[in-house]
């Protein structure tokens, strides 16, 4: 299985921060990772798909990058509604596997 | 406007089956991969499946002796079968749209499962 980990575990941050959360890759995956936000009590919901593109729906202030077996995921301001965790996940190859997630918490 | 509406038995004891099934509405059934991905305390979000609609199914191999995932088109549901269940099965249960392009884009609102005597 391709072993996904995402750093840092927890990130506490201020209103208008910009965020950074990084997802590494245990073997290739070209571009076939995605990111979900899960709030609490909710089902995970698609941020950005194949690396780097904008889910429909999605505010700008999201972004991906990355490839192979770096990735990240930014929030170029953040906003007090994008309290929750976050997941990366590969799905280059069967079974398709999650990060352990990020907890984002607003100062 | 595609919605994943899941059902099933919430509280179970050990060795018994587990057996969940969620319907699709808006959406063609075809074209896509249906699939079941649970939440449990011990590994975090874990995928157990996915199901084509012809019916061709592939599942976590740490799981394959245990799952059944099935699919009834004429209904546009598909179901989780998993057996002998242990605490270690307990957590949240979701359905969720899969494609080969973007991941999951739609989920079933989630069915929490314990497993305890």
């Amino acid at each position: 299985d391709i072993q996904m980990t995402q750093s840092p575990s927890t990130l506490s941050a201020s209103v208008g921060d910009r965020v950074t959360i990084t997802c590494r890759a245990s073997q290739r995956i070209s571009s076939w990772l995605a990111w979900y936000q899960q709030k609490p009590g909710k089902a995970p919901n698609l941020l950005i798909y194949k690396a780097s593109t904008l889910e429909s729906g999605v505010p700008s202030r999201f972004s991906g990058s990355g490839s192979g077996t770096e990735f990240t995921l930014t929030i170029s301001s953040l906003q007090p509604d994008d309290l929750a965790t976050y997941y990366c996940q590969q799905y280059n190859s069967y079974p398709y596997t999650f990060g352990q997630g990020t907890k984002l918490d607003i100062k | 406007q595609v919605h994943l509406q899941q059902w099933g038995a919430g509280l179970l004891k050990p060795s018994e089956t587990l057996s969940l099934t969620c319907a699709v509405y808006g959406e063609s059934f075809s074209a896509y991969y249906w699939s079941w991905i649970r939440q449990t305390p011990g590994k975090g979000l874990e995928w157990i499946g996915q199901i084509s609609h012809r019916g061709s199914a592939t599942y976590n191999p740490s799981l394959k002796s245990r799952v059944t995932i099935s699919v009834d088109t004429s209904k546009n549901q598909f179901s989780l079968n998993l057996t002998s269940l242990t605490a270690a099965d307990t957590g949240v249960y979701y359905c969720a749209r899969e494609t080969t392009l973007v991941g999951a884009n739609y989920w079933g609102q989630g069915t929490l499962v314990t497993v305890s005597s």
